[in-house]
């Protein structure tokens, strides 16, 4: 158990819909980060928050929103959901992501199916 | 940019064997690079990372990896394989402290 908590495990819908994908980082960790895992693309990050500022981004769609909040909690948003956006999508956390040094702990994933 | 190419998209070996995996980078400076597993149905587990503090990283599960600077290669490797390992390897750079670059993984089977 690496201490990464993703809800809900499994999501099912329709395409056009807006669902939202929720990480609670390690206690501790102050940086979140979001990767899509899916069969032709591999794994690809999304975008990094850090203590609630977005830090860096990704591979990440304009549909495709997130936010950390002062919690440390972080979501994210997949708007006008498309066929081609059914994957696992993982949340990672770290202590302090600078230097690039540090491990990333990842949850076990949200696997989204968009029918 | 930096990106890591995984040579071989399936690996398989008899319990016992020698399990080597091959992991080359591609980065201007010195990287920082990592294993990790991925079982079915499961999130990714760290196996190890290079930070440059040693070239030879042992890590959990009786693997290791060594940093050679020479031929651009992290590869990971383990003398005897256990049906266990079966699952799913993934190697990544970390760019500039932000995301985590990785190869297409490499699956693991292990036969008895």
């Amino acid at each position: 158990d690496s201490g990464v908590t993703q809800t809900p495990k499994h999501l099912i819908t329709a395409t056009g819909q807006r669902v939202t994908l929720r990480c609670s980082p390690r206690s501790g960790d102050l940086s979140v980060y979001w990767y899509q895992q899916s069969l032709d693309q591999g794994l690809q990050f999304l975008i990094q928050y850090y203590n609630g500022e977005e830090r860096a981004k990704g591979n990440i769609l304009e549909r495709f929103s997130a936010q950390q909040f002062p919690d440390l909690h972080s979501e994210l948003n997949l708007s006008s959901l498309e066929l081609g956006d059914s994957a696992l999508y993982f949340c990672a956390s770290s202590v302090d992501p600078a230097g690039g040094q540090e491990t990333q702990y990842f949850g076990p994933g949200t696997r989204l199916l968009v029918l | 940019a930096q990106s890591v190419t995984q040579l071989g998209s399936h690996v398989s070996v008899s319990e016992g064997a020698l399990v080597l995996l091959r992991c080359n980078y591609s980065s201007s400076v010195p990287p920082y690079l990592f294993w990790y597993v991925q079982y079915p149905n499961q999130g990714l587990q760290l196996l190890l990372k290079y930070t440059s503090a040693a070239t030879l990283v042992k890590g959990i599960n009786g693997f290791e990896a060594e940093f050679k600077k020479s031929e651009t290669s992290f590869h990971l490797t383990k003398p005897s394989a256990h049906m266990s390992d079966a699952a799913e390897y993934f190697c990544a750079v970390n760019q500039a402290g932000t995301a985590l670059i990785f190869g297409k993984g490499t699956t693991l089977s292990v036969s008895s």
